[in-house]
């Protein structure tokens, strides 16, 4: 079956330190693998995402290269703020087309210091 | 519109009472989802429609959920006889119909905080 796991947290980081927080996936066939943002008391928000393997998403300083050889999605950035304070979902689409649900991770819930 | 509109924002019920949920998807998109958000974040996929069909029910509950994507009209998810394990948010998304799979995207609503007491 389809599956995303992610990386256990809460991560608790200073302001300016690096950040990564692991995904891994299983699927059939060729999925697009997505990373969104929940900031505390608000919805969704897609931070980025990459359709095919060796594909590499960013935005906002975030990225993360979609690996098929070790069917990851890691999320990283090289200076978090505390603004980037949020908990994060990497998901997957199975198959091609936005009309396919999405399954997502736990969540991994950061929080930036001063 | 621009943005995916929930509402109501909160919900409250008493445990065996009806709830209903409604969204607003995003002008033009064709596909629409529902997601529920449970304590510790996870998220379940529902239901999903294409334009007022049914597209993938997989994930819902058939008991006691219902949902409708009627024209001209939000979308609705109802709970029947509500129980205490049905307190969630539920979110719901919309999606335009797209060839181009490396433009596909899911944008979601805020989401309607239900509470069953």
């Amino acid at each position: 079956g389809n599956s995303v796991t992610q990386m256990e947290g809460p991560v608790t980081l200073s302001e300016e330190a690096f950040l990564t927080i692991n995904c891994t996936y299983t699927a059939t066939g060729y999925p697009s693998l997505f990373w969104y943002v929940q900031y505390p008391g608000e919805g969704l928000q897609l931070l980025l995402k990459a359709t095919k393997a060796d594909d590499k998403g960013s935005n906002k300083g975030f990225e993360a290269t979609y690996r098929k050889e070790t069917t990851s999605f890691h999320l990283e950035k090289g200076s978090v703020q505390v603004s980037d304070s949020a908990v994060y979902f990497c998901a997957l689409s199975p198959f091609s087309g936005g009309y396919n649900k999405l399954i997502f991770g736990a969540g991994t819930r950061l929080a930036v210091h001063p | 519109g621009e943005e995916v509109a929930q509402t109501p924002k909160h919900l409250v019920r008493g445990e065996g009472q009806k709830a209903k949920l409604y969204c607003a998807p995003i002008k033009g998109h064709s596909y629409v989802f529902w997601y529920q958000q449970v304590l510790k974040n996870e998220f379940k996929f529902l239901i999903s429609f294409q334009n007022e069909n049914v597209f993938d029910e997989t994930g819902m509950p058939k008991e006691r959920f219902s949902a409708k994507c009627l024209p001209n009209s939000p979308c609705s998810l109802e709970i029947q006889a509500t129980k205490l394990e049905d307190s969630a948010v539920y979110f719901c998304a919309s999606s335009p119909s797209l060839p181009d799979r490396s433009t596909d995207t899911q944008y979601f609503g805020p989401g309607t905080r239900l509470t069953v007491l």
